[in-house]
């Protein structure tokens, strides 16, 4: 089964407008993180935000937000008032209880229109 | 502050032939990670070094692909022989603790493209 789920390949969004990127996970361990990363053409992965399983409010940064469902394993990404910078593949990830090592979904592509 | 980086950005190389990455992580940070990302997939970790010891080489293949961290800072990804199907995207990464809690971010380089023709 496949531990992180993106089932959105591709988005095209009306610049300005609120934009929501899906992402269901799955595990066993009662303590882990999730993380979402952008990246753009030029390849590097961007950190924007991080949710840990403990964490009774959703994370926020600036723009982004992160809708934490705990009982639904989901934990959307919603990027506010987009931009055409925003324009990358995005990527939700996890980290189980004590490694350190993250587990990628396959990504969103999203796209910005003027 | 510098982040993570890699070197060569791109290398195109002929099957059977061999390659190295070298990658420089931020300064300071304990934990180094290779990770390999083909096109349309997300990135998959190889190797992860604690300082200059390996902590998880599950998915490293073994009988083409070595990494070291010799000196616990800058590392080499090699790949000898090289097949079409190690043509991807190698990005290195590195977050600061050497042991996890919550939110410890791992910073990523823009990585190294691999074309084996």
């Amino acid at each position: 089964a496949q531990k992180i789920t993106q089932t959105q390949p591709g988005m095209f969004v009306q610049e300005k407008e609120a934009v929501t990127l899906d992402c269901t996970y799955d595990t066993s361990d009662p303590s882990y993180g999730l993380f979402w990363y952008k990246q753009p053409s030029s390849g590097e992965m961007i950190f924007l935000i991080y949710q840990g399983s403990y964490d009774q409010q959703n994370a926020t940064e600036g723009r982004y937000s992160l809708n934490f469902q705990k009982a639904r394993k989901s934990a959307n990404l919603v990027i506010s008032a987009s931009q055409l910078g925003d324009s990358a593949m995005y990527f939700c990830a996890m980290r189980e209880g004590l490694g350190e090592k993250l587990t990628f979904g396959t990504g969103t592509r999203l796209t910005i229109i003027p | 502050e510098a982040g993570v980086a890699q070197s060569p950005r791109y290398k195109i190389i002929e099957k059977r032939q061999s390659v190295a990455f070298w990658c420089n992580p931020i300064s300071g940070h304990a934990t180094l990670y290779w990770y390999q990302q083909i096109l349309g997939q997300g990135p998959k970790l190889l190797i992860q070094f604690q300082n200059n010891g390996v902590v998880d080489d599950s998915q490293l293949p073994k009988d083409r692909f070595s990494a070291e961290r010799l000196k616990g800072v800058d590392s080499t990804l090699k790949i000898q022989p090289a097949k079409l199907e190690d043509s991807a995207v190698y990005l290195c990464a590195s977050s600061f603790l050497d042991f996890p809690v919550d939110g410890n971010t791992i910073y990523f380089g823009e990585g190294s493209w691999l074309t084996v023709v």
